[in-house]
């Protein structure tokens, strides 16, 4: 079984405070994702990368930043934490590259529990 | 950019009555179409997929979804809920090249 784990299942940080967060895949996929999770407003991708070195924008990138050093983990960093950054934190793993066209057999992303973020 | 809508963000039913949890997209192009449930406390998990052929797809736990394209939905339904089904639904929407867009989510709570 895919297994992606996620550094802290509850963190509270103070405000402005350097904050990361990590997640680690152990299934050797080459997309990793960062999404958002809030109430009534559903999974937001902040960023995504599809190779080792590699990131992409998504949907809401300011104030955060990533880092993937190595293929099995993507860390989520946010430079100076403020309070609307509070929120759920979603890590998710993939197979297939996004860039290539597939027919989608192995094209699941597989989530970790999630990191609970108060800033306080 | 796509965009998925789901159409109700709170559905209550009561155990063994049937549920369909409506979802919609906007794309001018093929997508692949999924749909994944977070139970409480948890991440998300894929509970089913449709890919291309027929275009009745059936998932885990008894649930089952049809791709309708004209009208560019894929509702997802079960015929008799049960307590362990209540969980937060999401339907996402991927073109053949690109990322995966989710909908805002469906709670669905069955009651006893």
């Amino acid at each position: 079984d895919v297994k992606v784990t996620q550094s802290s299942r509850y963190l509270v940080k103070r405000t402005g405070e350097k904050v990361f967060l990590e997640c680690v895949q152990d299934m050797d996929h080459e997309n990793m994702f960062w999404y958002r999770q809030d109430p009534g407003l559903g999974l937001r991708l902040i960023y995504f990368s599809y190779d080792v070195k590699m990131k992409e924008k998504g949907d809401i990138p300011e104030g955060y930043s990533v880092s993937r050093e190595k293929k099995e983990r993507f860390s989520l960093i946010l430079e100076s934490a403020s309070t609307n950054q509070t929120s759920m934190y979603l890590c998710a793993s993939s197979l297939i590259d996004l860039l290539l066209r597939t027919d989608g057999e192995t094209d699941t992303q597989y989530f970790g529990p999630g990191t609970r973020l108060t800033v306080l | 950019a796509q965009s998925v809508t789901q159409l109700d963000s709170q559905v209550p039913v009561f155990e063994e009555a049937p549920v369909e949890l409506r979802c919609n997209y906007s794309s001018s192009v093929s997508v692949y179409l999924f749909w994944y449930v977070q139970y409480p406390n948890q991440g998300l998990q894929l509970l089913l997929k449709y890919l291309s052929g027929s275009t009745l797809v059936k998932g885990i736990n008894g649930f089952e979804a049809e791709f309708n394209k004209s009208q560019t939905s894929f509702h997802l339904r079960k015929p008799s809920v049960h307590i362990s089904d209540t969980a937060e639904y999401f339907c996402a929407v991927r073109p053949l090249l690109g990322r995966l867009y989710f909908g805002r989510g469906t709670q669905l709570t069955v009651w006893p």
